[in-house]
């Protein structure tokens, strides 16, 4: 159980266009889904916390109209890279909260993002 | 603000030697304590996880952690590495309440020389 994917899983696209990321929780419900990013050898940067059904709260020096984040469903949250840029390449990460327990994040298996 | 503090960025044994990564919380209040594996171009996995009660913790493939709150510490441990253990290891920590965000330390690559 507990399981989260992320589709794709790698992107490549030229400067200038925008990119969508898909993160599903697909066998618990995650009123709240999380999104890192992730340099090379570096820890976990969080990006936002999205919530179902309401606006997204990004974190000091992240760029809303940039990285704009959807969480249309209980299943569902898509980040959206707009008019992405070589610094924009990364590797993004989104985790789903759990319900139960203490509500630990559930990760998914990454997105890599290259700007050409 | 809460700081999660992960000893050693890189930490090399032998295959079948102890494992040991360190990790140290800054919190008045004990928090959530977790530790997630993170193997190349991957999410991260759960390994295990500390809320209350027993302070040693047992996780998967072998893996466990003490919280010992003295030491404001949550050292992770396996007895024998494996060559599969090698990854990158991160520690985290969760306040109570209704912030569920996570702070991670900075990770610890482990490597495991046969």
């Amino acid at each position: 159980g507990a399981v989260v994917s992320q589709h794709p899983s790698r992107v490549i696209c030229k400067s200038g266009t925008s990119v969508k990321i898909e993160c599903r929780s697909l066998d618990f419900q995650a009123t709240t889904m999380f999104w890192y990013r992730q340099f090379p050898k570096k820890s976990l940067m969080l990006m936002a916390t999205s919530n179902e059904g309401s606006k997204a709260t990004y974190e000091q020096g992240v760029e809303k109209d940039k990285f704009l984040i959807n969480h249309a469903s209980l299943t569902l949250s898509t980040l959206t890279v707009t008019s992405a840029h070589p610094e924009d390449s990364s590797f993004y990460i989104c985790s789903a909260r759990g319900l139960a327990g203490v509500g630990e994040q559930f990760f998914g298996p990454g997105t890599r993002l290259t700007v050409l | 603000a809460q700081s999660v503090t992960q000893l050693g960025s890189h930490v090399s044994v032998s295959e079948g030697a102890l494992v040991l990564l360190r990790c140290n919380y800054s919190s008045s209040v004990p928090p959530y304590l977790f530790w997630y594996v993170q193997y190349p171009n991957q999410g991260l996995q759960l390994l295990l996880k500390y809320t209350t009660g027993a302070t040693l913790v047992k996780g998967i493939n072998g893996f466990e952690a003490e919280f010992k709150k003295s030491e404001t510490s949550f050292h992770l441990t396996k007895p024998s590495a494996h060559m599969s253990d090698a990854a990158e290891y991160f520690c985290a920590a969760r306040s109570g309440g209704s912030n569920y965000k996570l702070t991670f330390g900075k990770g610890t690559l482990l490597t495991v020389n046969p």
